[in-house]
């Protein structure tokens, strides 16, 4: 079966980096985009950016643009999420989701990221 | 920009419930299709896609469960509310980019 398993919280502080992966398994790694997600205390899901499995082509929102990298790990089928220059309004959850095109089938688990000085 | 009403919505148990969604364009593709897309969210878990493309629904989710509409205005309709059904639930677009979500319906049981 397909799963998505992202690695754990994270607690950081303010100007610092986090990487968090996304292990995937149960399909064709390269035959799928993978999407980050973030999800605020008690906001909506906002869109980061994704990675073109395949040829590792990446794009990303206009408000994450400059802090946010999307790579990808095709022998360990994982894809990777870093965010830099974290700042208080970083704190949020960050999901991994599988596109089978225009949607979102298949999601990680989650990763709470906590910044706090 | 989606926009979802109501915003909170408490139900009777099995009682009928429907969230709206709008958009402020067509979510119609160059190739016909629509990509609408619900999701459900429980408390603590991770979201969950209900419907695509409109009305289709994934594996496992109860026939209760089922969407309408076109252009766009859409509609999740709940035929008989169970007390499983208790979440927050999202419309989202996935014909333009950024991809964008409506800003999330609670649903809860009177």
């Amino acid at each position: 079966q397909v799963q998505l398993v992202q690695s754990g919280a994270e607690v950081k502080k303010p100007g610092a980096s986090v990487k968090i992966s996304c292990e995937t398994s149960g399909y064709t790694f390269t035959n799928y985009a993978l999407h980050w997600l973030r999800q605020a205390p008690g906001q909506s899901l906002e869109w980061m950016g994704y990675i073109n499995i395949g040829n590792s082509n990446t794009k990303y929102s206009e408000k994450f643009q400059g802090r946010v990298t999307i790579t990808r790990d095709t022998f360990a089928s994982t894809v990777y999420m870093e965010l830099g220059n974290l700042r208080s309004e970083d704190t949020a959850v960050f999901y991994c989701a599988r596109d089978p095109g225009g949607s979102y089938d298949y999601w990680g688990q989650g990763t709470l990221v906590t910044v706090s000085s | 920009v989606m926009i979802q009403s109501p915003l909170s919505l408490p139900v009777t148990l099995g009682q009928p419930a429907s969230i709206s969604c709008r958009s402020s364009r067509s979510l119609v593709f160059s190739d016909g299709n629509t990509y609408l897309n619900w999701f459900q969210q429980r408390p603590g878990q991770s979201p969950r896609r209900l419907m695509y493309k409109i009305l289709n629904r994934d594996s496992g989710v109860p026939d209760r469960f089922s969407g309408s509409g076109s252009g766009t205005d859409f509609t999740l309709h709940i035929s008989r509310v169970e007390a499983e059904d208790v979440g927050i639930y999202y419309c989202m677009q996935g014909i333009d980019w950024p991809p964008t979500f409506g800003q999330g319906t609670r649903l809860e049981i009177k």
